[in-house]
């Protein structure tokens, strides 16, 4: 089953704006990631924020992990249309006695030029 | 370019019929992951290796199966194809697995007619 899922599942906006994509997950963590998917390509590392770790910060990515409410955040600054991607989360946790790596269903961001 | 390498790129087959999926991690990684993503079901994680032994299990079905050599190149076989098994198979690597980022390959697009 899917650990980790994004909301909303499609994000429309405008260049300069914003946008704000949002991951539950249901299990206890090692630590949550936050990848990016341009159509058909591999996925792109973003970030990764542990566990014990609250808030996070690359260039105009801003990651919040609030454990207690199994979710997190990422938040992309001023974007721009070569943002235009899908975002998923991951989150690193033990499954039936193993760890692994799951990913959620994403969230396609749109950024209008 | 990620560093991990995966061949082919492109695979048509018939149903019923078996492939193999092969994936060359980055120098150094001893982790490889392999995922599945259909337009319907996201992106599944199926199966991990780390040094050479399966670490977790996903939802891989029964006719699929994968394995790590001991160079850490991997490959993924799914056999008694069926046309609900068309998808981009990625697979990623990463030093440890979990607790580092993983890097994505570009994925072996597999379709089945």
């Amino acid at each position: 089953s899917q650990q980790g899922e994004e909301d909303p599942q499609a994000l429309s906006i405008q260049e300069g704006e914003n946008a704000t994509m949002n991951c539950s997950y249901k299990t206890s963590i090692n630590n949550l990631q936050w990848y990016r998917q341009n159509s058909g390509r591999g996925l792109v590392h973003l970030i990764l924020i542990r566990s014990n770790e609250r808030e996070k910060h690359s260039g105009r990515l801003r990651v919040t992990l609030d454990t207690s409410k199994k979710s997190s955040s990422l938040l992309i600054t001023a974007s721009r249309a070569a943002d235009t991607a899908s975002y998923f989360c991951a989150t690193d946790a033990w499954d039936t006695g193993r760890r692994a790596l799951t990913f959620g269903s994403g969230t396609r961001l749109q950024v209008q030029p | 370019d990620s560093g991990v390498t995966q061949t082919p790129k492109h695979l048509i087959t018939a149903t019923g019929q078996r492939v193999t999926l092969r994936c060359s991690p980055r120098s150094g990684d001893l982790s490889v992951y392999w995922y599945q993503q259909s337009l319907d079901q996201g992106l599944q994680f199926l199966i991990q290796y780390y040094n050479g032994e399966e670490r977790a299990k996903g939802n891989i079905l029964e006719r699929f199966s994968a394995q790590q050599f001991p160079d850490l190149h991997s490959e993924l076989n799914l056999s008694s194809l069926e046309l609900g098994d068309s998808a981009l198979y990625f697979c990623a690597s990463s030093v440890t697995g979990g607790n580092t980022e993983a890097f994505f390959g570009q994925g072996t697009r597999l379709t089945v007619v």
